[in-house]
């Protein structure tokens, strides 16, 4: 079936790379994606990577992606305060309609 | 664009009465998407339109709920009648609607049912 796996919780101190997992199921998704929530506020796309790649790098954060075990991680380096928030990880589903299966999220606690 | 505009953004009402959740998707969008979030279940995807047509309501809970989309600048989420257990915060998505476009969220509606 269709799921998404992360863990629900990761503290970590300012300054300090943090490193958020995934696994996931449908190994014919073409795309992964990391969201981002504040809170009181709805998801915002973070950044994704195509099934294609192992390794795609923007600014401070690292995604690489492990097709073999369907696992995707997110690294934010330098983690900063404002980093405080829930991440999602979320595959598409093959088929069209760009219809997405979201993880339960991963809420990162950022501390002095 | 003003993106994905939700209304209301908080509701709070009685057990049995409707509850209807409007949404405006962003103008040129042609896939729209209903998600609840709560604590126990996280996101869930309710429903979701494509050219104004409901492509998947697998996810809708059972009949109380349901959506429309009259077209392509306005939906509703309706639920009638409403239990204490439908409260959740309802996210608002629409997309370019071709597989790996970016979903734009809406800020959502926080619903309470007394």
């Amino acid at each position: 079936g269709e799921d998404v796996e992360q863990s629900l919780f990761l503290s970590v101190r300012e300054g300090d790379s943090s490193v958020i997992n995934c696994t996931y199921t449908d190994s014919s998704s073409t795309y992964l994606y990391w969201y981002k929530q504040e809170p009181g506020a709805g998801l915002q796309l973070l950044t994704y990577i195509f099934s294609n790649m192992d390794m795609k790098q923007d600014q401070r954060l690292t995604v690489l992606l492990n097709k073999k075990d369907k696992h995707l991680s997110l690294r934010i380096a330098d983690t900063q305060t404002g980093d405080s928030a829930i991440y999602f990880c979320a595959e598409i589903l093959s088929g069209g309609y760009n219809k997405l299966i979201f993880g339960a999220g991963t809420r990162l606690a950022v501390h002095p | 664009d003003a993106g994905v505009i939700q209304s209301p953004r908080h509701e709070v009402t009685e057990m049995g009465q409707e509850v209807t959740l409007r949404c405006k998707p962003i103008s040129g969008h042609n896939s729209l998407f209903w998600y609840r979030q709560t604590m126990m279940r996280g996101l869930e995807l309710l429903i979701y339109f494509n050219n104004n047509v409901p492509i998947d309501d697998s996810g809708m809970p059972e009949d109380r709920f349901s959506a429309k989309m009259p077209n392509a600048s306005f939906s509703t989420l309706k639920i009638q009648p409403s239990e204490p257990r439908d409260s959740a915060v309802y996210f608002c998505a629409s997309s370019f609607g071709l597989e790996g476009d970016e979903q734009y969220f809406g800020p959502g509606t926080r619903l309470t049912v007394t």
